[in-house]
């Protein structure tokens, strides 16, 4: 099973400034097959990138990710107010379990 | 519109039984994989299972393997997970999602088990 390690736990950051987000694998993510969420408080959580840096549908173009191998980032170029929320990144290489990376949570400074 | 909605949560005992659903419109749900993500209170999300367009691959969490059934009813766009021997620890909002790159999900239903 891939073990996915998120940083920093907190990242407390002011609108307009810009954010990176760190994921870790434990192991290689084979065919770069990881995605990237956020969920805001009391909502179900939200598709932002798959295949390490395709964004998904309705996603503005303020969010980018990248990386391969084990080491993944996630890059909000200006933070607008309603991206202050938990990012989780998530892997589905090869066969499941699919497993979550433990979160970060960004938060306005 | 595509849309999931989940539904079946609540209060059970431990050891105890829950049926699951998830009611899928707006896409054609024989087409895709479906997913069961959890996530206990305060915590972080954990993939649960998932199941093939046809049902015949299925895949689960090994916290889980073996108390849960995941299946799917593709004449109904309904995908289910029977629940049987739970415990404390299941204690979750239970989403379901399309795909494998999980979008959309459903609002969740909370299971909470507990004497």
């Amino acid at each position: 099973e891939i073990v996915l390690t998120q940083s920093p736990g907190t990242l407390s950051l002011s609108p307009g400034e810009r954010a990176t987000l760190s994921c870790r694998a434990s192991q290689s993510v084979r065919g770069s097959y990881l995605a990237w969420y956020h969920q805001k408080t009391g909502q179900a959580p939200r598709l932002l990138i798959y295949g390490a840096s395709s964004r998904a549908t309705g996603i503005p173009d303020r969010f980018s990710g990248s990386g391969s191998g084990t080491d993944f980032t996630l890059t909000i170029s200006r933070l607008e107010p309603e991206d202050f929320a938990v990012y989780y990144c998530q892997q589905y290489s090869g066969s499941p379990p699919y497993t979550f990376g433990q979160g970060t949570k960004l938060e306005i400074k | 519109e595509v849309h999931l909605v989940e539904s079946g949560g609540g209060l059970v005992q431990p050891g105890g039984s829950l049926r699951l659903s998830c009611a899928a419109s707006g896409f054609t749900f024989s087409t895709y994989w479906m997913t069961w993500v959890r996530q206990a209170p305060g915590k972080g999300l954990e993939w649960v299972a998932n199941i093939k367009q046809d049902g015949s691959e299925k895949y689960y969490v090994d916290s889980v393997e073996g108390r849960f059934t995941i299946s799917r009813d593709n004449a109904k766009n309904s995908l289910s997970l029977q629940m049987n021997s739970l415990r404390a620890d299941d204690t979750a909002v239970y989403y379901c999602a399309r795909g494998q790159t999980l979008a959309p999900w459903g609002p969740g239903t909370l299971v909470t088990v507990s004497s």
